[in-house]
């Protein structure tokens, strides 16, 4: 069965602490994303990777960065936490050659606080 | 800009009844449209799409694509409350990075 685990379901932290979300797949996918999700928003894409010490900006990365040292493995970095930063963050996997298959498979999700 | 609209935003109708939930698009370098299904948690996998005029179906879901006039259809007949969820549209770009642009979601709630 395939799984993406994400390190917690709820986080508080306070304004301008540093915070890691951890992500990891165990598809060997290629490609990892990072989500946040919004009400009335949808999910819009912070970064995503395709490779091993790949990195791609997204629709909106300010604020963020991101860390993918092994290929199971995508870390997502706030350097400096604000309370808009406040949300529902979604990391997904998929193959990169999908073969007809390009689904995303995504993660429980990780709600973030930001006090 | 790359461009995926939902529509209606959100929907409440009442167990039984049919419901057709809309998704239109301008992007580029277009691969496959899918649809996800979310419930309280992480989206899974519904359909994917990538040849108009051809049906994908699953029990009571069913979806079509029409790449000339850049939309998809995802509809569920006899509907059941277990389908409330939120269904997000989303385009898969032709890249080697799998990169998707995902819609607003259309929030369906099927009351008893």
């Amino acid at each position: 069965d395939v799984k993406v685990t994400q390190s917690s379901r709820y986080l508080v932290k306070r304004t301008g602490e540093k915070v890691f979300l951890e992500c990891v797949q165990d598809m060997d996918h290629e490609n990892m994303f990072w989500y946040r999700q919004d009400p009335g928003l949808g999910l819009r894409l912070i970064y995503f990777s395709y490779d091993v010490k790949m990195k791609e900006k997204g629709d909106i990365p300010e604020g963020y960065s991101v860390s993918r040292e092994k290929k199971e493995r995508f870390s997502l970095i706030l350097e400096s936490a604000s309370t808009n930063q406040t949300s529902m963050y979604l990391c997904a996997s998929s193959p990169r050659d999908g073969r007809g298959h390009n689904e995303q498979f995504f993660g429980p999700g990780t709600r973030l606080t930001v006090l | 800009e790359d461009k995926v609209v939902q529509s209606p935003l959100s929907l409440v109708v009442h167990e039984g009844d049919t419901v057709t939930l809309n998704c239109s698009y301008e992007v580029t370098n277009f691969r496959s449209l899918l649809w996800y299904k979310q419930e309280k948690k992480a989206p899974t996998f519904l359909f994917m799409l990538t040849s108009s005029g051809i049906e994908k179906k699953s029990g009571r879901l069913s979806s079509i694509l029409d790449k000339k006039e850049l939309f998809s259809i995802l509809n569920i007949t006899a509907t059941q409350t277990g389908d409330s969820a939120i269904y997000l549209c989303a385009v898969d770009h032709n890249t080697n990075a799998g990169k998707s642009t995902f819609g607003d979601g259309t929030t369906l709630t099927v009351k008893p």
